[in-house]
């Protein structure tokens, strides 16, 4: 069975302070990692796919990144409209259609 | 500007009440979904469909059932409501993977803004 552990639950940043989220995950051979945004009240928004070992993709301050074992999503700079909770999901090849998703992280950015 | 868009934000209804939970997608996606999202649980996958009147299973189906008679309208039905119910339904959808991909699912999902249901 597919599993994602994400950390921190939760990240308090000030504006302009970098940090880096962490998704670490167990899967049956992997088709794809995705990130997605959630603000309060709303459904997630689609950021990233990343498919395999090293593979890198930007959009503005976000940046995810990946290993055998886990995904990275940095924040550089973030400003007080990056708060959020940032999801993780996996496509295992034995899962078929579905995606796991892990718990979560929130965070809140200061200005 | 692309669009999933669910029919009640909010609903409240009783125990036992049948429930229409519908989705409307304006993209000619070819697949749909149904999600429930419960603190400490997560995204929950209830149903998934990749063409009108097909469907399969998610991780947790049990005490709903789905109907998909146009391409672009995915409904959530929950015959006999309870409690344990009470929850945040997402819709999404998203288009049909490569066919070398092996799977009808690209991950990339475009997600509707939920409809939080409390079952008294």
């Amino acid at each position: 069975e597919d599993q994602v552990t994400q950390s921190p639950e939760a990240l308090r940043l000030q504006e302009g302070e970098s940090s880096s989220l962490n998704c670490s995950y167990t899967v049956s051979g992997l088709r794809g990692l995705f990130w997605y945004r959630q603000d309060p009240g709303k459904g997630p928004e689609f950021l990233f796919t990343l498919y395999s070992a090293g593979e890198e993709k930007e959009k503005e301050r976000l940046k995810a990144t990946l290993t055998k074992k886990e995904s990275f999503l940095h924040i550089t700079a973030p400003k007080p409209e990056d708060s959020a909770t940032y999801l993780c999901a996996v496509q295992g090849r034995a899962a078929g259609n579905k995606l796991t998703f892990g718990g979560g992280t929130r965070v809140l950015v200061k200005p | 500007d692309v669009k999933v868009t669910q029919s009640s934000r909010y609903l409240v209804k009783r125990t036992g009440e049948k429930v229409f939970l519908e989705c409307v997608q304006d993209m000619d996606h070819e697949n749909m979904f149904w999600y429930r999202q419960d603190p400490g649980l997560g995204l929950r996958l209830i149903y998934f469909s990749y063409d009108v009147k097909m469907k399969e299973k998610g991780d947790i189906p049990e005490g709903y059932s789905v109907s998909r008679e146009k391409k672009e309208r995915f409904s959530l039905i929950l015959e006999s409501a309870s409690t344990n119910q009470t929850s945040m339904y997402l819709c999404a959808s998203s288009f049909l993977a490569p066919r070398d991909r092996g799977v009808y699912n690209t991950g990339e999902l475009f997600f509707g803004e939920g409809s939080r249901l409390t079952v008294l």
